[in-house]
């Protein structure tokens, strides 16, 4: 089925370790995007791409980096994993603010 | 910071009834959207609105936008067990693409 595909579902690091979340889409869209989900907090992006070979920094983006590896794939890195990165991960794409994101079903991280 | 606020945070109807739910946002933007996220799962885009729009029909989904007043609200008619989940809205600032913004969500039980 088309859509947006994220590796792995869950996860449990301990401080310090490092880890990159796998994010792919198939629908040939330009833009994609990482955010946190946080109770009582809604959903903050972390870093967005435009389009391939760009990215820019949202609203968290520190302790986090990407990259935009071609048009399918958007990966985020933790380098030193924290406890206040404890959290559930969404990756999204658009092709175009008009028709909305298409969301991936999550990852699930826990630091300890 | 978060563009949007929903409320109410929470709201327990029965089946059958009508579910409204309200957005308000900061500054001026170029489009809302409401989203639904299922419990553990990522978002899905519902429908959306722009700014020059004042009401806007999908199925049992009805969406308002008041841009004098910054404010949105989205009303669910003859709700269904299957309704039950959260509801986020989302806002584009003006000529703040990229950098959508999402609301703390409302939490909607349907009891069957």
């Amino acid at each position: 089925n088309a859509g947006v595909t994220q590796t792995p579902k869950f996860q449990v690091l301990k401080t310090g370790q490092s880890m990159t979340l796998q994010c792919a889409q198939d629908m040939n869209h330009n833009s994609m995007y990482w955010y946190r989900q946080d109770p009582g907090m809604g959903l903050r992006l972390i870093y967005y791409s435009a389009s391939e070979g760009t990215t820019d920094k949202g609203e968290v983006p520190n302790g986090y980096n990407v990259s935009r590896l071609n048009k399918r794939e958007f990966s985020l890195r933790l380098e030193s994993a924290a406890p206040s990165q404890t959290s559930v991960y969404f990756c999204a794409s658009s092709d175009g603010w008009l028709r909305g994101y298409t969301f991936g079903s999550g990852t699930r991280l826990t630091v300890v | 910071s978060q563009q949007g606020e929903e409320d109410p945070q929470a709201l327990s109807i029965q089946e059958g009834e009508n579910a409204t739910m309200n957005c308000s946002y900061k500054t001026s933007i170029n489009n809302l959207q409401w989203y639904r996220q299922n419990s553990g799962r990522g978002l899905v885009h519902l429908i959306l609105i722009r700014s020059n729009e004042r009401e806007k029909h999908s199925g049992r989904l009805r969406v308002t936008l008041d841009t004098s007043k910054k404010s949105s609200s989205l009303l669910i008619t003859a709700s269904r067990a299957a309704d039950t989940a959260s509801y986020f809205c989302a806002t584009e600032p003006s000529g703040g693409y990229q950098k959508v913004t999402f609301g703390t969500g409302t939490k909607l039980q349907v009891i069957p």
